[in-house]
């Protein structure tokens, strides 16, 4: 199992332009989320999925689009990039709700937008 | 609105130190809390997670515990390694697929 995989792990952006950060599991998970991750504030919930079809906002949704048209792949988008949007994102996966909800990340996708 | 604190922020302990790391909640209806690590520009790995069932989970040298009534979790770290160099994080689970996470403890093991 490859497990939760991310592409690209590095990108430079100017800003105004468009990007999809990519995220695919393979463990069958219902749940999958994105994160950013920056210094002295944490990980922060951007958008999460609980199948697919279904998607949600979460702590930090502006700016960025998702959709889950698969059970394996929760793109992440960004429309318009701006320098605020600089940081490192993570994807992460659970199995069912009736499962421990036991989290498993990506390896990260570092994005500076210039 | 449940808060996760890890304290201290950063540590550093000479090796073969048996370490506690901390990390309190202030919801204590939690499901579960994870445990987990993270190296330099690398992702989360999973160590531990112990069910609001268990008192504590154990793998290596690695032990975690929870106290739900007191609102607090520790990692103890026996025999520490120069390479259990890392940050570590907690986070809680409490309802369906909602996580909180500690802002973690940066965690140097000196050779």
């Amino acid at each position: 199992n490859a497990g939760v995989t991310q592409t690209p792990k590095f990108q430079v952006l100017k800003t105004g332009q468009s990007m999809t950060l990519q995220c695919a599991q393979d463990m069958n998970h219902e749940y999958m989320s994105w994160y950013r991750q920056d210094p002295g504030m944490g990980l922060r919930l951007i958008h999460y999925s609980v199948g697919a079809g279904i998607t949600d906002q979460g702590e930090v949704p502006n700016g960025y689009n998702v959709s889950r048209s698969t059970t394996e792949d929760f793109p992440l988008r960004l429309l318009s990039a701006a320098p605020s949007q600089t940081s490192v994102y993570f994807c992460a996966s659970t199995p069912g709700q009736t499962n421990t909800g036991e989290l498993f990340f990506g390896e990260g996708s570092r994005l500076t937008v210039l | 609105k449940q808060e996760v604190t890890q304290i201290p922020a950063a540590l550093s302990v000479p090796e073969g130190e048996n370490l506690v790391l901390n990390c309190s909640f202030t919801d204590s209806a939690i499901y579960n809390l994870q445990w987990f690590r993270q190296d330099p520009g690398k992702g989360l790995t999973s160590l531990l997670l112990i069910q609001s069932s268990q008192r504590e989970q154990t793998s290596g040298r690695l032990n975690a515990s929870l106290d739900k009534s007191s609102g607090r979790s520790t990692l103890y770290i026996a025999a520490s390694q120069p390479g259990d160099s890392a940050t570590y994080l907690c986070a809680t689970i409490t309802g369906t697929y909602k996580y909180i996470f500690g802002t973690g403890t940066r965690l140097k093991v000196l050779a």
